[in-house]
């Protein structure tokens, strides 16, 4: 079945620093989704991303979709300490989502 | 505005009784539903999802059941639970006919001692 792998599994920084974690599928994704979650807390929706190559913004957050439509990626400028948390792309399958195994990130202040 | 409700926050269950978890969805109507499975600190296993009244797949073989009754309650039950059962259960909707975002429910601690 659709597998969707996501490196790191834990990622520490520095405040200041920056982060990636990076997203693969095994087949090619009609879209893919970025959701967070806060320690103790439940996902919450960050972004879509429908097109091939496609690159959006949310102020210290970008968010890449690949050309083959078969990885994505999210970068993180400058890390604060809110921005711990999980954080897991999605790829759409159908009539539903199959998540990542998602990237831990801590910020050390 | 679209909310849904997922209850109880937490719960602590013996081993061998039984569960019954619930979410609602207000706000809409004919919402793709959804029931997560998420071991401490690891991802989302989706257990069961649901396109409408009654229809139900099963995405993993396991302890538990999952019934919707009415268009916007989704129900997770299990008849014996085993420890295993323990982890954070979490429901979530989304658009029928889209794979479109999902909104999740503040899940159920679950601990089955």
């Amino acid at each position: 079945g659709q597998q969707v792998m996501q490196i790191p599994q834990y990622q520490h920084v520095q405040e200041g620093e920056d982060f990636t974690t990076y997203c693969n599928s095994s087949t090619t994704l009609s879209n893919i989704q970025w959701y967070k979650q806060r320690p103790g807390g439940h996902p919450v929706f960050l972004i879509q991303l429908v097109k091939s190559g496609e690159v959006k913004k949310q102020k210290r957050l970008t968010f890449q979709f690949g050309e083959a439509k078969k990885n994505s990626s999210l970068h993180i400028t400058a890390t604060q300490t809110t921005d711990v948390g999980t954080y897991f792309c999605a790829g759409a399958n159908t009539d539903k989502l199959i998540f990542g195994t998602g990237t831990r990130l801590q910020v050390f202040p | 505005s679209q909310t849904i409700h997922q209850w109880p926050a937490t719960l602590v269950q013996p081993v061998g009784s039984p569960l019954s978890l619930e979410c609602t969805v207000e706000g809409t109507s004919n919402p793709n539903l959804y029931w997560y499975r998420q071991a401490a600190g690891r991802g989302l296993q989706l257990l069961f999802y649901s396109v409408g009244i009654g229809q139900i797949s099963s995405e993993v073989p396991q302890n538990l059941s999952a019934s919707r009754p009415q268009d916007r309650q989704f129900i997770l039950s299990s008849k014996k639970l085993l420890l295993s059962d323990s982890g954070f259960y979490l429901c979530a909707w989304s658009v029928l006919g889209r794979v479109y975002r999902y909104t999740f429910g503040s899940g159920t601690r679950l601990t089955v001692v």
